[in-house]
């Protein structure tokens, strides 16, 4: 059973620039959540697909961010104008539709905005 | 709305001791609750979760948490602390059956166990 695995691990990126992250969750999971975390602070929920359905988004997610699983497999999410505010860890995690939805993280990808 | 609380910023205890990590709640119904472990750059590890049933839970690395739902706490516990414990531990809580899926985490707990 192989993990949620995120690419890439690091990104620096200058001020204005666009950036995409990937997300593979784990293979049977049809439910895919894209986090924001920064220090000192626990996940903050950006968005949510079941399947290929983007079923939820948080206000957080401004109009500069844009998220797809086009197949219901991997996903990505992008950022496009980057600001130096929006320098995290963007985690990943999957679950499979059931009960308790339990959710297991990927490694995160960590934003540099500078 | 959901909202979970976790009350220390920091946890020292030594080796050896037992640990306690503390975790509060508020749900509309009846809760789903979650303890996750994060370590330095890395993403977070699912450790146990209450769902129904009995008040004590176990899960991994011989971590339990206990439901109180009079006091809606949900404190995790350890009866021997290692040093290879030390991390960041998250709570997290959602609405039970009917309620969203989208689960609301504490700020996270450091604990730092000396040796």
């Amino acid at each position: 059973d192989t993990g949620v695995s995120q690419n890439p691990r690091h990104k620096i990126t200058k001020r204005g620039q666009n950036v995409t992250f990937r997300c593979d969750p784990i293979s049977e999971h049809n439910r895919l959540y894209w986090y924001r975390q920064t220090l000192g602070q626990g996940p903050e929920f950006l968005t949510y697909f079941q399947n290929e359905a983007q079923l939820e988004k948080s206000r957080l997610l401004s109009d500069r961010f844009s998220a797809e699983r086009p197949k219901g497999s991997f996903s990505t999410l992008e950022i496009q104008r980057t600001e130096q505010g929006d320098s995290a860890m963007y985690l990943c995690a999957s679950s499979r539709e059931g009960l308790t939805d339990t959710q297991y993280f990927g490694p995160g990808t960590r934003l540099t905005v500078l | 709305a959901q909202s979970v609380a976790q009350p220390e910023d920091q946890v020292n205890v030594a080796e050896g001791n037992p640990l306690t990590v503390k975790c509060t709640y508020s749900v509309s119904g009846n809760p789903y609750l979650f303890w996750y472990v994060q370590y330095p750059n890395r993403g977070l590890q699912f450790l146990l979760k209450y769902i129904t049933g009995d008040n004590l839970v176990k899960g991994s690395y011989g971590f339990e948490a206990e439901f109180n739902k009079s006091q809606t706490s949900f404190h995790l516990k350890k009866p021997s602390a290692l040093v290879s414990d030390s991390a960041l531990y998250f709570c997290a809580v959602r609405d039970g059956p009917g309620g969203s899926y989208i689960p609301t985490f504490g700020r996270g707990t450091s604990l730092i166990v000396h040796p």
